[in-house]
């Protein structure tokens, strides 16, 4: 029963590759995030999206694509891998104003 | 103007204590004021929250404080417990878009 789910947990792949998360929430909520965290702990949101409209946020490399097969669903494709991805990547919901977020990947690019 | 500013950066404290973390913002039109708590290897999950309407918050051993003027608000920790142990975020949003706006975030040790 749990609320966001993403899979992978952990994912290790070489540079120049592309790579997908999948994110799942059961919640029925309409809006879905993706964040990443960096190594210092910051969260910076990469996009946000509900079954309406897509804002991205504008520093987001374009290799980012989320993907939404349908409102339960938000993925996250990368393509061509660079070391700087590397980070912890959280799958996030929002009723309101309260977002609950996944357990988080975390993605090393060697 | 979109910026949340935490401070400090890191806090250690004696079991027992009072873990005090401070936020502040320059935009008014923020009217949500969130804190989130994430323990390592998970997610953050939120904690607390508190609109300007009011200038407290208390749940449990937690209580938010918050300073309309100043536009500052900061969490208080009550007799903090080693499991208290995390790194803990300060954020906010507006009516006309709920996006949340991160503060750089506290990691927080409570020493036994």
């Amino acid at each position: 029963d749990t609320a966001v789910s993403q899979t992978p947990k952990y994912l290790v792949t070489q540079m120049g590759n592309d790579k997908s998360i999948k994110c799942e929430q059961n919640l029925g909520h309409d809006t879905m995030y993706w964040y990443k965290q960096d190594s210092k702990k910051f969260l910076k949101i990469m996009f946000s999206y509900n079954n309406k409209e897509l804002i991205i946020n504008e520093t987001v490399p374009n290799r980012f694509s989320p993907k939404s097969p349908d409102k339960a669903h938000l993925n996250l494709h990368i393509n061509s891998l660079e070391l700087g991805d590397s980070a912890v990547y959280f799958c996030a919901s929002s009723r309101a104003r309260e977002q609950f977020f996944g357990p988080g990947t975390r993605l090393t690019v060697l | 103007q979109q910026q949340v500013k935490q401070s400090p950066q890191s806090l250690i404290v004696q079991k027992g204590g009072i873990s005090i973390i401070n936020c502040a913002y320059e935009n008014t039109a923020f009217d949500y004021f969130p804190w989130y708590q994430q323990f390592p290897g998970k997610g953050p999950a939120l904690l607390i929250a508190i609109r300007p309407d009011v200038s407290e918050k208390k749940e449990g051993r937690f209580t938010i404080s918050f300073n309309k003027s100043a536009k500052q608000f900061s969490l208080h920790i009550m007799d903090s417990q080693p499991g208290d142990s995390a790194t803990y975020f300060c954020a906010a949003s507006m009516q006309s878009n709920y996006q949340l706006i991160w503060g750089a975030g506290t990691k927080l040790i409570i020493k036994p």
